[in-house]
């Protein structure tokens, strides 16, 4: 079956850095997608990584190890309004979207 | 215009009534669908429509019923809904399906309570 895990929940402090964390197993791979959802609020797209490596867009990065099925969101100098839910999402050999459970992540003062 | 606009944002029904949701996109993308999510669960895909044709149906019951009028409007009819139907639906957009870097630009939702 296909697969996505990342952890439920995280805490980190208001300008920390956290890193979330993303394993899959799909039915091929072609690409994977990070989303921000705020409580109540549609996803918004953050970074898509088809090839390995580290990709950097301003505060956050999104790394990617096919050979390892892992990615991970890497967000800096955190402010509150990360408090968020972070959803990884893979795109399998069909072109269908596979979504973890996605991740809670509390910012504390 | 870089947004999917739905309406209404809330919606409150009882089990008999017959609504609908609408969504709309002005990007020119040709790939439309229709998610629903639960609280604490990520979307799980109901519908896709490419080039306004319905190509996904993702085994959802038939008191869902998708409509694509045209490129830019997207309809989900709800007739005869179940309390467990009650959650956020969500409509999302991209230039076309069935391409690697698929980008899905989300509407706000549709907050709907079957009472």
């Amino acid at each position: 079956g296909q697969n996505i895990d990342q952890p439920t929940e995280m805490t980190a402090t208001e300008g920390a850095i956290v890193q979330i964390n993303c394993t899959y197993q799909t039915s091929g791979f072609n690409g994977l997608f990070w989303y921000q959802q705020h409580a109540g609020e549609a996803p918004t797209f953050l970074s898509y990584n088809v090839l390995d490596g580290l990709e950097e867009k301003g505060r956050f990065s999104s790394f990617l190890s096919r050979s390892k099925g892992y990615s991970y969101l890497l967000l800096k100098e955190l402010q509150m309004k990360d408090s968020a839910s972070y959803l990884c999402a893979v795109m399998d050999s069909n072109y269908q979207l596979i979504w973890g459970a996605g991740t809670k992540l509390i910012i504390k003062p | 215009d870089t947004e999917v606009t739905q309406t209404p944002k809330h919606l409150v029904m009882g089990m008999t009534n017959k609504k609908s949701l609408k969504c709309e996109q002005h990007m020119g993308h040709r790939a439309m669908y229709w998610y629903k999510q639960k609280a604490k669960k990520p979307p799980e895909l109901m519908f896709v429509y490419s080039y306004e044709k319905l190509s996904i149906n993702e085994s959802v019951p038939s008191r869902f019923s998708p409509e694509c009028p045209n490129s830019s409007l997207l309809n989900l009819h709800l007739h005869a809904l179940q309390p467990e139907d009650s959650a956020l639906y969500l409509c999302a957009s991209s230039r076309t399906q069935g391409s690697g870097a698929n980008v899905l630009t989300f509407g706000a939702g549709s907050r709907l309570t079957v009472l």
